[in-house]
């Protein structure tokens, strides 16, 4: 297996919702990412798990909270979105924590907040 | 700090003819460079990548390589399909200074178009 899983693909959901986004790997990497992307934008780290270790993008929201429960898999909690939260939410693994043989993407959760 | 910057497009060329993306970085110490491809609607695939200068990273007749006197990492191709349209990111990953992990900081993408 040399995937990494994220479900759902798309998410509508209301601004008083809670919701998670899911994201699974089986390739035994240590190292695992939330990405943020707005259209015609490059990604923009949200947060790592390392070594199970939580690294924070201080930018980040509190209304998203990561969760690693272990180490092949990693959610992402959402609560009280804005609209401007709408984006494609891209999971990403490495093998080692220095990303040295590249990062693994899975193909995004599509989010729309209304 | 670290960052990536890379040619912005969008770059249109007609079916075989010669690609060139320019991207150079700033970094502390020795970081890893990629090139990852994203096509409409999906999530981000490597392309190639290299781990030290003077690497050369190649896939399906993509190259580039890791020039440290000039810190590129310019993507070539010689002959483009009109399958290569995309949009393709340089990148490196750098480490989170005190934070114990490391992260993918990207240029801002060039978009490829390749007419018939």
């Amino acid at each position: 297996d040399t995937e990494v899983t994220q479900t759902p693909k798309h998410l509508v959901m209301g601004m008083t919702n809670k919701k998670s986004l899911k994201c699974e790997q089986h390739m035994g990497h240590r190292a695992m990412y939330w990405y943020k992307q707005k259209a015609k934008k490059p990604p923009e780290l949200m947060f790592v798990y390392s070594y199970e270790k939580l690294s924070i993008n201080e930018s980040v929201p509190s209304r998203f909270s990561p969760e690693c429960p272990n180490s092949s898999l990693l959610n992402l909690h959402l609560h009280a979105l804005q609209p401007e939260d709408s984006a494609l939410y891209l999971c990403a693994s490495s093998q080692d924590g220095a990303g040295l043989y590249g990062y693994t993407f899975g193909s995004g959760t599509r989010l729309t907040v209304v | 700090g670290n960052s990536v910057t890379q040619m912005e497009g969008p770059v249109t060329l007609s079916e075989e003819a010669f690609l060139t993306i320019n991207c150079t970085y700033t970094a502390t110490g020795y970081p890893s460079l990629f090139w990852y491809v994203q096509y409409p609607g999906e999530g981000l695939q490597l392309l190639l990548k290299a781990t030290k200068a003077d690497d050369k990273g190649s896939n399906k007749g993509f190259e580039a390589t890791y020039r440290k006197e000039t810190t590129s990492f310019h993507l070539e191709k010689g002959s483009v399909q009109v399958s290569d349209s995309a949009v393709y990111f340089c990148a490196l990953s750098h480490s989170n200074s005190g934070a114990g992990s490391y992260q993918l900081t990207f240029g801002k993408g060039t978009k490829l178009s390749v007419i018939p």
